[in-house]
């Protein structure tokens, strides 16, 4: 089967680094991607990798360790908007299905 | 251009009803997913349409779920016989995996609730 596994919730101060885990063990791979998720909203992409490394945009970045089955998302001096659920996902080999984490409640607070 | 677009955005029956759910992918999006997220839960994904191809339906949990997509754009997902288990928000999303980098653009979702 697959299995993406993030934390469930998590608190940080405005101002400051978070960084949110993800470790997959899906039986293909071709990308790994987060997304945003407001309360009560769709979600919104924020990042895709699919080689090793660090991709940076803005506030946000995101790495993937491809041998390790691992990716965290970064955000940078953290504002209250950012209180969110982030979700991480895997596609598979086929460009066919998303597979996705529980998500990761951030609470960002003053 | 318009997002993908789903209606109703909230509906509210009683078990043993049934429901359809409709979903209007973006224009020329021929990949459509539909998901399902229970309340403080991930996605659930139920079904998957590609083109002409065969749909993907590995995820759907029973068979009083089904789904079609006509004329490759829009789709419905009917629920027979709803029980109270089905209450969540259904999402339904898009993307035309011709590039790596595609990702899903998501609907709003459908609300459902099941007394």
């Amino acid at each position: 089967g697959q299995n993406i596994d993030q934390p469930t919730e998590m608190t940080a101060t405005e101002g400051a680094i978070v960084q949110i885990n993800c470790t997959y063990q899906t039986s293909g791979f071709n990308g790994l991607f987060w997304y945003q998720q407001h309360a009560g909203e769709a979600p919104t992409f924020l990042s895709y990798n699919v080689l090793d490394g660090l991709e940076e945009k803005g506030r946000f970045s995101s790495f993937l360790s491809r041998s390790k089955g691992y990716s965290y998302l970064l955000l940078k001096e953290l504002q209250m908007k950012d209180s969110a659920s982030y979700l991480c996902a895997v596609r598979d080999d086929n460009f066919n299905k998303f597979y996705f984490g529980s998500g990761t409640k951030l609470n960002v607070k003053p | 251009g318009a997002g993908v677009s789903q209606s109703p955005s909230n509906k509210v029956t009683e078990k043993g009803k049934d429901v359809e759910l409709r979903c209007d992918p973006i224009s020329g999006h021929t990949a459509l997913y539909w998901y399902r997220q229970s309340l403080g839960q991930g996605l659930e994904f139920l079904i998957y349409f590609q083109g002409n191809s065969a749909p993907d339906k590995s995820g759907l949990p029973s068979d009083r779920f089904s789904a079609e997509r006509t004329g490759g754009s829009v789709s419905t997902l009917t629920i027979q016989r709803t029980q109270q288990e089905d209450s969540a928000v259904y999402l339904c999303a898009s993307s035309t995996p011709s590039t790596a980098r595609e990702t899903q653009y998501f609907g709003p979702g459908t609300r459902l609730l099941v007394l």
